[in-house]
């Protein structure tokens, strides 16, 4: 069974603060994907990131950065410079490629709710 | 623009009536999917789809049903069967079953009167 763990229910920083968005995964696959999405107010679902299991180098991506370490099953997302705009619901999810009770649909965290204050 | 379109935003429903959420996509996926937010939960599996006229259950998926007769369209109804109804359904869609990124719409909120 696949399974991910955002343990940070919610975070909250002042503005121009680093933060960092901690995700721990579960699975018996070999290949796999990893995702962040970020839900802004609004509700709809934004995708921020995908990584698969054979690529370990971590991303940057302007002020947000991704840390993938297969060793200890974690997948985290760093924001550098945190603003008010990033104040938002975050969700890691994985994804398999073994046919499963869930088919490859993308398994999600609980999510982190970050608050960026002025 | 190509996407992903929910309808309605919000919706409201008495008790003991069904209710059928849409969602539309035209960017050409193949594979679609239900999924159900309540606070502090997540998203859980409701149905998917990876291919026309077929569908699978997830993890959730007692007093729903859905159909999938068409690429761009795989709408949910929600049926009195579904104890608690009320929450935040989303939709996503992805170019292929596994190894892309799935994309959403913007939800509906159900809410049960």
């Amino acid at each position: 069974a696949q399974k991910v763990t955002q343990a940070q229910t919610e975070i909250s920083v002042v503005e121009k603060e680093d933060v960092t968005l901690d995700c721990v995964y579960e699975t018996r696959d070999t290949t796999y994907y990893l995702f962040w999405y970020k839900q802004p107010p609004s509700g709809e679902l934004v995708f921020l990131i995908r990584r698969n299991s054979f690529d370990e180098q971590n991303e940057i991506s302007g002020r947000y950065s991704w840390n993938f370490q297969k060793s200890t099953s974690s997948f985290n997302f760093t924001i550098t410079a945190s603003q008010v705009v990033d104040s938002a619901v975050y969700f890691c999810a994985l994804s398999g490629t073994q046919n499963s009770n869930s088919g490859y649909a993308l398994n999600f965290g609980k999510g982190t709710s970050l608050l960026v204050t002025p | 623009d190509g996407g992903i379109t929910q309808s309605p935003k919000y919706l409201f429903r008495k008790e003991g009536q069904n209710v059928t959420l849409s969602c539309e996509q035209n960017l050409n996926h193949d594979a679609m999917y239900w999924y159900r937010q309540d606070p502090g939960q997540g998203l859980r599996l409701i149905y998917y789809s990876q291919i026309v006229n077929d569908f699978q259950k997830g993890d959730i998926a007692e007093g729903y049903s859905v159909s999938r007769e068409k690429k761009e369209s795989f709408p949910l109804t929600v049926t009195s069967a579904q104890k608690n109804p009320t929450a935040f359904y989303l939709c996503a869609s992805r170019i292929a079953p596994t190894g892309t990124e799935a994309f959403f719409g913007q939800g509906t909120r159900l809410t049960v009167v």
